[in-house]
């Protein structure tokens, strides 16, 4: 069965510093990956996504994500963090050809970043 | 921009009680999924749904759970008799194309408290 982890449960950082969360996923086939944002009081949206090509993939908001696939990884990074980054970030994997497109999250990391 | 609405954002509930969970989708989309999040876990499919029928159910969604398009705006979910443990976040979420290219559309989420 297919299964994502997120390694930090919550990450603490001053504006400007470097952020990278981590994410592991487990399925030997082909995945399309996904990283949601979920504001303090608003719904998920999507920070990014990868289903091909370029591993290194750029997102809203100065986001980033690289796919690793001989590490099963999908890690988000910013180079700078602002404060109105806090919130809670989710790791998302679908089996590519294998479902009707049903996510499989993480647990998801919550961020806060002190001004 | 369109989004996803869901009514009502909590609703508190007596166990054995039936609930309805109402999801309004992103007027141009077809498939659509609800999700849950037990509190201080993973974000958890459901079941997606398409062309008046469930595409794909998960093991949590058993006969206590139904899903409805009941006019051609709403999609809802009911569970027949809620228990304690199904309290929880209920996310609805919608996409304009089916399968792991489909975008997902999240919706605020329905807290669910049952007592």
């Amino acid at each position: 069965a297919q299964s994502v982890s997120q390694h930090n449960h919550h990450v603490i950082l001053s504006e400007a510093a470097s952020l990278e969360l981590g994410c592991n996923y487990s399925y030997g086939g082909t995945v399309n990956l996904f990283w949601y944002v979920q504001y303090p009081g608003q719904h998920l949206q999507l920070l990014l996504k990868y289903f091909s090509g370029d591993p290194l993939v750029k997102g809203i908001k100065g986001f980033e994500a690289e796919f690793i696939k001989s590490k099963f990884s999908f890690n988000l990074r910013k180079p700078s963090v602002q404060w109105s980054d806090t919130a809670e970030y989710f790791c998302a994997v679908n089996a590519y050809g294998g479902s009707q497109g049903n996510l499989i999250f993480g647990k998801g990391t919550k961020l806060s970043v002190k001004p | 921009e369109p989004e996803v609405t869901q009514t009502p954002s909590h609703q508190v509930t007596q166990m054995g009680q039936e609930v309805i969970l109402r999801c309004v989708p992103i007027s141009n989309h077809l498939y659509f999924y609800w999700y849950r999040q037990i509190l201080g876990q993973k974000v958890e499919f459901l079941v997606s749904f398409y062309n008046n029928e469930i595409s794909e159910k998960s093991e949590i969604f058993d006969d206590q759970f139904s899903v409805e398009r009941p006019d051609g705006s709403n999609f809802t979910l009911k569970i027949r008799s809620t228990k304690l443990e199904d309290s929880a976040m209920y996310f609805c979420a919608s996409s304009e194309q089916a399968g792991a290219r489909g975008e997902q559309f999240f919706g605020p989420g329905t807290r669910l408290t049952v007592l």
